[in-house]
């Protein structure tokens, strides 16, 4: 089955670049999206189509892709950014999930 | 505002079933492809099923494939999981998800707030 892999935690000070990556057979193929989740709550979309924001998430939130990787920067980070990164694609008309990353802001 | 309320959770013993349910409101649900997803204690997310918007077209993650069964009222604007034979790794807060696409690109921008399934004796 289809995998996508991101590194299992993160770690930033305030006001630094933090960057998470989702890596998988073809990607390069495929359209990314991430998702944050914090404790005890539903996931919510940051970045769809690669590269765009959803109504109310912050600038400092982006994507790009190159190659079979993508990868979630957050610029300026702030300690409200504390929270699981969960990158998503499509295969073969199934939803697959990468293991999560978990941002620490210290 | 598009709304999602998952209930229907709780703890059953192995073996045993549960039906979860998803009411929608704020949209014309009967338009939109919806999913579930969950979440065992402490893991990451997973995908567990698709249905389309007429109900008619249903996929699954290999793992819960002829154990959980996912189906739609659209007259009642309420999305379903029947949940049979359940295994101890089933224990997980099951999220329905709307699916959105745009570009070519589908994901979730709403989800329910989740309802939590304990499958243990």
């Amino acid at each position: 089955s289809y995998e996508l892999t991101q590194p299992p935690s993160v770690s930033v000070s305030p006001g630094q670049t933090a960057t998470i990556t989702c890596s998988g057979d073809q990607l390069w193929d495929k359209f990314i999206c991430w998702y944050q989740q914090k404790p005890g709550q539903s996931p919510v979309l940051v970045i769809y189509e690669h590269t765009k924001r959803p109504s109310g998430i912050p600038e400092r939130f982006s994507g790009s892709k190159s190659g079979n990787t993508a990868t979630l920067t957050i610029t300026g980070t702030q300690a409200v950014d504390e929270a699981d990164y969960y990158c998503q694609a499509w295969d073969s008309g199934k939803v697959v999930f990468g293991g999560g990353t978990k941002l620490t802001v210290l | 505002e598009v709304q999602l309320v998952e209930s229907g959770g709780g703890l059953v013993q192995p073996g045993g079933s549960l039906r979860l349910s998803c009411a929608a409101s704020g949209f014309t649900f009967s338009s939109y492809w919806m999913h579930w997803v969950r979440q065992a204690p402490g893991k990451g997310l997973m995908w567990v099923s698709r249905v389309n918007s007429d109900g008619s077209n249903t996929i699954y993650a290999d793992s819960v494939k002829g154990r959980l069964t996912i189906s739609r009222d659209n007259a009642k604007n309420t999305l379903y999981l029947q949940m049979n034979s359940l295994r101890t790794e089933d224990t997980a807060v099951y999220y329905c998800g709307r699916e959105s696409c745009s570009g070519g690109n589908c994901y979730f921008h709403h989800w329910g707030q989740g309802t939590l399934v304990t499958v243990s004796s």
